[in-house]
């Protein structure tokens, strides 16, 4: 596609509930991130999938959160018994190459509300 | 541990008038940087990046950055702002223990005045 995009935009949900992101990258992109953004914060790196694999699952705040990652495409992060805290952005991005230089491609981001 | 700092949550200047958005880092090495824009409901954007070529990098819309490693600094600049600039701005350098990771700043917001 022309960009990453993510679904749902929006989400609001019940403490407790388990809620899924998705995310689909630039076409061709081996690498991709997700990040959480709280209200009037910096990013929070969470989860980086190299191909199919996560090499790195250092972000993840708790076992509450999993991430999958399929046919080097689409990617699902789910949240299992959210909490209020959970409440915030989740940013999902895509690169061409595993290397620090190269550009990451945001999508719109799923802004996450839990009651 | 790295880390950025933006010097300023929230920057005000009318429009026609320079633009100066502060940024430190601290790094053990020497980092790559990069300035990324957010506008209002839209994706986060590169505007820049330093990856130890030139010291001034030139981005998109007219920014410039330059890095400036005896005050471990990087600020964002552009000589006249425009009503489009108006947005949120962060400041990131690469992570230490991997080649992938990027620290964040915690943004400043760029309000301009007509």
């Amino acid at each position: 596609g022309a960009g990453v995009s993510q679904s749902p935009s929006n989400k609001v949900t019940e403490k407790g509930k388990d809620v899924e992101l998705r995310c689909d990258p630039i076409s061709g992109h081996t690498a991709l991130y997700w990040y959480r953004q709280r209200l009037g914060q910096g990013l929070e790196f969470l989860i980086y999938f190299q191909g199919n694999s996560a090499p790195d699952k250092s972000g993840l705040p708790s076992d509450r959160f999993s991430a999958e990652r399929t046919g080097e495409s689409v990617s699902t992060l789910t949240i299992q018994r959210t909490q209020q805290e959970d409440s915030a952005v989740y940013l999902c991005a895509s690169s061409s190459y595993r290397r620090l230089a190269d550009t990451q491609y945001f999508g719109p981001g799923t802004r996450l509300t839990v009651l | 541990a790295q880390s950025v700092t933006q010097l300023d949550s929230h920057v005000s200047v009318s429009e026609g008038t320079p633009v100066l958005l502060r940024c430190n880092y601290s790094s053990s090495y020497s980092p790559s940087l990069f300035w990324y824009v957010q506008h209002p409901n839209k994706g986060l954007q590169l505007l820049l990046k330093y990856t130890s070529a030139a010291t001034l990098v030139k981005g998109i819309n007219g920014f410039e950055a330059e890095f400036k490693k005896s005050e471990t600094s990087f600020h964002l600049t552009k000589p006249s702002a425009h009503m489009s600039d108006a947005a949120e701005y962060f400041c990131v350098v690469s992570g230490e223990d991997s080649n992938y990771q990027l620290i964040w700043g915690a943004g400043t917001k760029l309000i301009i005045k007509p």
